[in-house]
């Protein structure tokens, strides 16, 4: 059965502070690795694929991803209130046939402080 | 370039009623994702269309939903007859890769 976890916070982290986000799965087999965000009212957007063990990095964000332990996780460096958002880890299982629907966790909601 | 478009944006429909949600992907996106949020919990997978067919519909929770993709283009989810544990937001994704792109969903009220 494909899981997925994440505290669901609120998790508050002052402006200017690396936020970190954490998210583990239960599926063995899985291959790639997501981070949206998600504003309140709105459709989540992808801001991070990680794929291969090791650290992935785009502007602010970094996406760390750990297969042996099966975690993944999201820095966010210098921090900003327009972070403010509740961020969903994503895991893709492939079936073969082509990428599978994605698995989410319920998400974390972060709360930057001025 | 359009991203993914869904509509109604908000949909409140009694029990027993058909409500038809509609579903345009990202122009050349063969793979269109459909998923479910109810209230207080995860984002649900649906099913997952490869051009016009299905390649895993595993997440549907019954035969009172139906989806469809006519030629690979757009995509239809109807809910007939719709019950009260029916509603919450209806996502659509889009993808030419691993790469999945939402649209900004269709809330489902069922009184």
């Amino acid at each position: 059965q494909k899981e997925v976890e994440q505290n669901s916070g609120p998790l508050s982290v002052p402006e200017g502070a690396i936020a970190s986000l954490n998210c583990t799965y239960s599926d063995r087999v899985s291959q790639s690795f997501f981070w949206y965000r998600q504003y309140s009212g709105k459709s989540p957007e992808l801001i991070m694929s990680i794929y291969s063990n090791g650290d992935k990095e785009d502007g602010r964000f970094t996406a760390q991803l750990n297969k042996a332990s099966q975690y993944v996780s999201l820095l966010i460096r210098d921090s900003q209130p327009s972070d403010s958002a509740t961020y969903l880890c994503a895991v893709i299982r492939y079936s073969g046939g082509g990428a599978d629907g994605l698995t989410f966790g319920k998400g974390t909601h972060l709360i930057i402080q001025p | 370039e359009a991203g993914v478009t869904q509509f109604p944006s908000h949909s409140v429909i009694e029990k027993g009623q058909t409500v038809t949600l509609r579903c345009d992907p990202i122009s050349g996106h063969d793979n269109l994702y459909w998923y479910r949020r109810v209230m207080g919990k995860e984002i649900k997978f649906l099913l997952h269309f490869v051009k016009e067919s299905k390649q895993d519909e595993s997440g549907m929770p019954n035969n009172r939903f139906l989806a469809e993709r006519t030629g690979g283009t757009y995509s239809t989810l109807k809910v007939q007859p719709a019950e009260l544990e029916d509603s919450g937001v209806y996502f659509c994704a889009s993808s030419q890769g691993y790469e999945a792109f939402f649209g900004q969903g269709t809330r489902l009220t069922v009184v």
